[in-house]
């Protein structure tokens, strides 16, 4: 099984400063057609994951441009250019290469 | 706007069953992969298992902590999503997410319904 591992855990954060999250994985995520399936999710508080990104860096409709994600093969970046206190919450990586498997979590508060 | 609601989560014994259900509307559900993933208590995201359209085989995976007990399906005539649980566990208590898949990822989610499993 692949296991994703991130880091930190636990992320404090200034409202309108940058944050980022490191995730990395046990193999590398490059699948056969030649694609990455990197994703991230977010997790308000009480509320059900909702995708950011999907394929390392591509945004899903409707997530604010300050979310960025980067990387390749096994190491990966989620960025937030400047932390709104909206962001607060669970932030999730998850390859979708070799079936699929999340990371741990990485709770960000302000 | 596409929407999955869940439902047929309660109380149920160790060696139990429950089906639980996902109603999907706003989008052509019979084009659509799907998947379940579910969330145990204070704990992280797994991915519980899938199905496949029908143009694509209709056929299902599942993660090895439920194969065997597990069993998805689907009713393209009624936009509906199933998931039959049995042989349960304590283990398999968690609020149980349908989501849809695209993107080699969970692109849309549902509220999510809670299963406890409890003698």
């Amino acid at each position: 099984d692949v296991v994703m591992t991130q880091s930190p855990l636990s992320l404090p954060v200034t409202v309108g400063q940058p944050a980022s999250i490191s995730c990395r994985s046990s193999q590398s995520l490059v699948y056969s057609d030649g694609n990455t399936y990197l994703s991230w999710f977010q997790q308000r508080p009480g509320q059900s994951p909702r995708r950011l990104i999907y394929k390392v860096s591509n945004r899903d409709s409707g997530v604010p441009d300050r979310f960025g994600g980067s990387g390749s093969g096994t190491d990966f970046t989620l960025k937030i250019s400047r932390v709104e206190a909206e962001d607060v919450g669970l932030y999730y990586c998850m390859q979708g290469t070799h079936w699929y498997t999340f990371g741990q979590g990485t709770k960000l508060e302000i | 706007e596409v929407q999955l609601v869940e439902s047929g989560g309660g109380l149920v014994k160790p060696g139990g069953s429950l089906i639980l259900s996902c109603e999907v509307s706003a989008f052509t559900f019979s084009d659509a992969w799907m998947s379940w993933v579910r969330q145990a208590p204070g704990k992280g995201l797994e991915w519980v298992g899938l199905i496949k359209r029908k143009s694509d085989g209709g056929t299902t995976d599942y993660a090895a902590p439920v194969k065997g007990r597990f069993t998805i399906s689907r009713d393209d005539s009624k936009n509906k999503l199933y998931l039959q649980m049995d042989s349960l566990k304590t283990e398999d208590t968690a609020i149980y997410y349908c989501t849809t898949l695209s993107l080699g990822g969970m692109a849309v989610w549902g509220q999510g319904t809670t299963v406890t499993v409890s003698s």
